[in-house]
């Protein structure tokens, strides 16, 4: 049972675009909702991360919007940039524990 | 500050052998996580640590599958026998606790193939 369903698989975006990543979960004891960046042969980083009492956080280009009544959340990247090329994951934990990935999109961001 | 580190980086064996992959947290850091990321996919947590205890190991394969986290540091995975589905990259993160949540650090990997 997949927990957190993310959505595109790829994403083709031109510089300066706007990229935007969706995911939708479930399981409403989830309490947090974290994004991770990933380049080829690295490990995943925190990118920003939400909590369900707010509905939207921003971070320099990157903005989270949370839809608790949906159960949906998203990644919005404003004026893509070539160096954003990299996989998006989205993730839901609850308890301080038990992290449950997305299966990720693919952003390549076309100078 | 050293971030989290792992080794091998590659493995390539045959199915049937064992395997064991290395971590080392970063200093400090109370809690330690094994994820297996195959290709394709995100990361799926096998096994989290609090210092040298369990918290969660609901989705590791116990029957080849074992981790320790001996002195509350360093941390061992193995596999045996290995089987073709075990390729993947394994993935070792770090936080410093588990009282809220802190930011997971995330290794290299170990990107294992299995013949």
């Amino acid at each position: 049972q997949q927990q957190v369903k993310q959505s595109p698989q790829s994403l083709i975006v031109q510089k300066g675009g706007i990229s935007i990543i969706n995911c939708a979960y479930e399981n409403t004891a989830f309490d947090y909702f974290p994004w991770y960046q990933q380049f080829p042969g690295k490990g995943p980083a925190l990118l920003i991360a939400i909590r369900p009492d707010v509905s939207e956080k921003k971070e320099g280009r990157f903005t989270i919007s949370f839809n608790k009544s949906a159960k949906q959340f998203s990644l919005h990247i404003m004026d893509s940039q070539p160096g954003d090329s990299a996989t998006y994951f989205c993730a839901a934990s609850m308890d301080f524990n038990k992290f449950y990935f997305g299966s990720g999109t693919k952003l390549n961001v076309k100078p | 500050e050293a971030g989290v580190a792992q080794s091998p980086r590659y493995k390539i064996i045959e199915k049937r052998q064992s395997v064991a992959f290395w971590c080392n947290p970063i200093s400090g850091h109370a809690t330690l996580y094994w994820y297996q990321q195959i290709l394709g996919q995100g990361p799926k947590l096998l096994i989290q640590f609090q210092n040298n205890g369990v918290v969660d190991d609901s989705q590791l394969p116990k029957d080849r599958f074992s981790a320790e986290r001996l002195k509350g540091v360093d941390s061992t995975l193995k596999i045996q026998p290995a089987k073709l589905e075990d390729s993947a990259v394994y993935l070792c993160a770090s936080s410093s606790g588990l009282m809220d949540y802190n930011e997971q650090f995330f290794g290299p990997g170990t990107r294992l193939t299995v013949l």
